[in-house]
C-alpha cells in the first residue's frame, strides 16, 4: 500500500510551457484533491474531484485543469504556466473524512 | 468567508515544556477539524481529526480540542520533544469535505 504519491518531486518549467502533475493513490478512496502551497498563504485548494469522471473548481482553479478518467489518478494540468503558478503542489485523497497527502511537487516556473 | 487562523506563528521552547497551539475559524458551519504536522520539504501528515459532535481528541502526548461555539482549537503537546519540531497546520472540514488551512505555526524544540 503505497499511499499517495506525486510524481515528479520537482521540475523547471519556462514561461509558456506546458505540463502535467500526476497523483495516484491505490487506497480506493472517492474524494482527490490538488492544493498548492505558498509561503505565508497555506495551502489553497486548487481543483478536486468526487470520483471517477468528475472534477469542480476549488479556491484558485484559474490558468489549471484536471482530470480524472480512473478512479485511482487525478491529472493536474499547467496549459501556459506562468512565474505566479510556482509553488509546491500537494495532492490528497479522504476517507472516513481523514485527509491523506502526496509528498508534493516543487514547481519553478521561470 | 470561510477563514482559519493560527497564533502564534513561530513558537521556540525548552524540550520538556507543555505547549498549546492555537486555531480559530470564522464559520462555525464546521464538519470536522483536522491537525496536521509537515516537516520542512514533506508533505502532510495527519495528527488529530476532531468531528463536530466531538469536543476533543487524544494520541499519545497531543490533545486536541474544538469549541465550536467560540471558533476555536487547540493543540497541545505535553512534555515537548526536539522530534516534535515542524509546522503544525489545523484546517476545517466544510461541505464537500473542502479543507480550509491555518498559515500553520512552526515549532522548534531545542534540546
Amino acid at each position: 500500500n503505497a499511499g499517495v504519491t506525486q510524481t515528479p518531486k520537482f521540475r523547471v518549467l519556462k514561461t509558456g510551457q506546458s505540463m502535467t502533475l500526476l497523483c495516484a493513490q491505490d487506497m480506493n478512496h472517492e474524494y482527490m484533491y490538488w492544493y498548492r502551497q505558498d509561503p505565508g498563504m497555506g495551502l489553497r485548494l486548487i481543483h478536486y474531484s468526487v470520483g471517477e469522471g468528475t472534477t469542480a473548481k476549488g479556491e484558485v482553479p484559474d490558468g489549471y485543469n484536471v482530470s480524472r478518467l480512473k478512479k485511482q489518478n487525478f491529472l493536474l494540468g499547467l496549459e501556459s504556466a506562468a512565474p505566479s503558478q510556482t509553488s509546491v503542489y500537494f495532492c490528497a485523497s479522504i476517507y472516513k473524512g481523514t485527509q491523506y497527502f502526496g509528498p508534493g511537487t516543487r514547481l519553478l516556473v521561470l | 468567508k470561510q477563514e482559519v487562523t493560527q497564533i502564534p506563528a513561530a513558537l521556540s521552547v525548552p524540550e520538556g515544556e507543555n505547549l498549546v497551539l492555537n486555531c480559530s475559524f470564522t464559520d462555525s458551519a464546521i464538519y470536522n477539524l483536522q491537525w496536521f504536522r509537515q516537516d520542512p520539504g514533506k508533505g502532510l501528515t495527519s495528527l488529530l481529526l476532531i468531528q463536530s459532535s466531538q469536543r476533543e481528541q487524544t494520541s499519545g502526548r497531543l490533545n486536541a480540542s474544538l469549541d465550536k461555539s467560540s471558533g476555536r482549537s487547540t493543540l497541545y503537546i505535553a512534555a515537548s520533544q526536539p522530534g516534535d519540531s515542524a509546522t503544525y497546520l489545523c484546517a476545517g472540514i466544510y461541505n464537500t469535505d473542502k479543507l480550509i488551512f491555518g498559515t500553520g505555526t512552526r515549532l522548534q524544540v531545542f534540546p
